[in-house]
């Protein structure tokens, strides 16, 4: 299976934009969709985004995700970081191949 | 209201079995590819294994690392995935959760999540 790499940890101040990646270690990122999940501690995962770029209802349009073919990678952009949105997120694809199912390590956002 | 309730966690002894169950309700159980995600104490999520639904053929997919050692199933009728894990060592200690996926979307997107039940494996 290929790996989906996501940096530790990401820190940003109230009101600015935080930029969290999820590249993708062998073959296109194109070819699979990607999901973002939001954990704060003690809760369930809950989706920020599926589908590349698609944002369920009730997610704030701060969040945004899209997809760079040539830096092979996917991104999570939430504009206007706000202190309720400290948590981990996880990038999630899959591989055609066998239909396995990869989780990104997880990233830690600090809004400080 | 869509509600996925998983129980059957606790304490077991390493080499020890533990059946999982996960009711559903609120959607169309029958339809949904239905999977199992877990994550272990201060770690990431890890996908344990995957049934799709009767429509899409039954079959079963699982992670590398519970192969051959955890089975899912379901029960239509009831609305109920299960999890049934033998041989369990210490590293199979995690929260698991009950996911669903939805037919409006990609089939590998978790939409739905339950609040998780907890396994400890531990001598």
């Amino acid at each position: 299976n290929f790996m989906l790499t996501q940096p530790h940890s990401v820190s940003e101040s109230p009101g600015k934009t935080a930029t969290i990646s999820c590249t993708r270690s062998s073959g296109s990122i194109a070819s699979n969709f990607v999901q973002w999940y939001q954990q704060r501690p003690g809760s369930a995962p809950t989706t920020v985004i599926y589908e590349d770029d698609q944002r369920p209802s009730g997610v704030p349009d701060r969040f945004s995700g899209s997809i760079d073919s040539s830096s092979n990678s996917a991104s999570l952009t939430i504009s206007g970081v706000k202190t309720e949105d400290e948590a981990d997120y996880y990038c999630q694809s899959y591989d055609s191949s066998n239909e396995d199912v990869v989780f990104g390590g997880g990233t830690k956002l600090t809004v400080l | 209201e869509v509600q996925l309730v998983e129980s059957g966690g606790g304490l077991v002894k390493p080499g020890g079995s533990l059946r999982l169950s996960c009711a559903a309700s609120g959607f169309t159980f029958s339809n949904a590819w239905m999977s199992w995600v877990r994550q272990a104490p201060g770690k990431g999520l890890e996908w344990v294994g995957r049934i799709k639904s009767k429509a899409d053929g039954g079959t079963t997919e699982y992670a590398a690392p519970v192969k051959g050692t955890f089975t899912i199933s379901r029960d239509d009728s009831k609305n109920t995935l299960f999890l049934q894990m033998n041989g369990l060592k210490t590293e199979d200690t995690a929260i698991y959760y009950c996911t669903a996926a939805s037919m409006n979307f990609d089939p590998y997107f978790f939409y739905y999540w339950g609040q998780g039940t907890l396994v400890t494996v531990s001598s």
